[in-house]
Parts: C-alpha cells; sequence; structure tokens
C-alpha cells in the first residue's frame, strides 16, 4: 500500500523565482492538504483540494496557489519566491468522508530560498 | 489566539524512564478531533492516534497512552519505559470546523530526547 509521495526531497531557489512541488496522495485517499513548516515550528496549514478545487485556505498569501489533478495527484506552486518561504513542505492526504478527517503526511520537501 | 498549547519545548529523559507530553487545547466547536503526531529526524510526520471530541475513553497502546480531559481541555500523552527509538518531536494537533474548515492546527512541538 503505497503511501504519501512527494518530490522533489530538496531544492533550492533564489529569491524571485517560482517553485513547483508535487505531491501523490495515499492510495483510496482523494484530499490533498499542503502544509509549511518553518524551523522549530508546527507545521502550518497552507490549503486543502478535493474535486480538483481548493476547499479550504489558511492564512498565506496569494503567491502560494495549488492544483489537483484527475489522479488526485496534487501541486504546489509559490511565486516571486522570499527568504521566509524556506521551510518543509508536507502533502497530506485523507479521505474526505471519513469524519474523522484523518491525515496522512508524506516524507516533504525541503525548500531553502537564498 | 493559539489552539493548541504544547508548553514544554524540551524534554530529556533517562531510558526506561516514563514522560508524559501535555497539550491544552482551545476550541469552540462541540464536534473536534485530537491527534497526536511523531516527527522522527527524517521529518515525515507519523500518525499516532486520533480521539474525538465525543469520547473521552483514556487509550493505550503499548507502550503509549493517552489522557483526553474535556474539563481542562488537555490530551497528554504518556510514553512508558521511554526507549532511544522514542526520540522526535511530537505535535499535538487539533482539527474543528473552524476558518479552515477541519484543517490540523498544531501545536509548536515537544522535543523528546531518551538517552540510554
Amino acid at each position: 500500500d503505497a503511501g504519501v509521495t512527494q518530490s522533489p526531497t530538496h531544492l533550492i531557489k533564489t529569491r524571485g523565482q517560482q517553485v513547483t512541488l508535487r505531491c501523490s496522495p495515499k492510495s483510496g485517499h482523494d484530499t490533498v492538504s499542503w502544509y509549511q513548516q518553518a524551523l522549530g515550528q508546527g507545521p502550518q496549514f497552507i490549503f486543502q483540494y478535493y474535486e480538483e478545487e481548493e476547499r479550504q485556505r489558511g492564512n498565506f498569501p496569494d503567491r502560494f496557489s495549488g492544483h489537483q489533478f484527475p489522479n488526485y495527484s496534487s501541486e504546489l506552486n509559490v511565486n516571486a519566491l522570499l527568504l521566509g518561504d524556506s521551510a518543509l513542505y508536507l502533502c497530506a492526504s485523507s479521505l474526505v468522508f471519513r469524519s474523522s478527517y484523518e491525515q496522512y503526511f508524506g516524507p516533504g520537501t525541503r525548500l531553502t530560498v537564498t | 489566539a493559539q489552539k493548541v498549547t504544547q508548553a514544554q519545548t524540551e524534554i530529556s529523559v533517562v531510558e526506561k524512564e516514563d514522560v508524559t507530553l501535555d497539550c491544552v487545547y482551545e476550541t469552540r466547536d462541540t464536534t473536534y478531533y485530537l491527534f497526536w503526531y511523531k516527527q522522527p529526524p527524517s521529518g515525515e510526520l507519523v500518525f499516532l492516534i486520533r480521539r474525538n471530541s465525543f469520547d473521552e475513553q483514556n487509550e493505550i497502546s503499548g507502550r503509549y497512552s493517552w489522557n483526553f480531559q474535556k474539563s481542562t481541555s488537555s490530551f497528554n500523552f504518556t510514553i512508558t519505559a521511554s526507549q532511544v527509538v522514542d526520540s522526535a518531536v511530537y505535535f499535538c494537533a487539533l482539527s474543528d470546523n473552524s476558518n479552515s474548515g477541519y484543517a490540523l492546527n498544531f501545536g509548536k512541538g515537544t522535543s523528546l530526547l531518551v538517552t540510554p
């Protein structure tokens, strides 16, 4: 049973550039959420996708956008990168119709902005 | 307002000691879910437990146990006879029907170090 996968593992970008991160959900899951985890902090919710639409959004600027594909995989895009965007980006998948909203996380993508 | 508070930033214990990680939460919803996740140095968050607001029964899973008390808005996690492999950052999280729907609101985590 494949778990949540993310790519790439690590990424180094320059301030002002754009980046795309990818996530494949756990088998059988149809909902993908993205979280940003700064060093020494807990993960913070960015947004959630279900049925190819953004369903919920946290307190993140429009520079952060996403997409969900028909196979439930998802992308996170960040434009005009700032040094403060350096963080571990975690993808989580869940089965939205389960009342528990239990989320399983991938290994994350470590983004460094220089 | 912070919804999940993990007051203990770092805890260090010697192997075989028992350790309790504290979690205090805040919500106005009557239906909510509480979680504990473990984050080893590799970075991947590992799901440990989910508890809904209507079930205050304590739970035990091997060396792990959880104490949920609505009266004090706490959901504490105890590791009995700790082992070096328990060294990790532990996060408590709350999921409720707030501005971000049922997204997970994490505490800042407690770093646990178990030494031989």
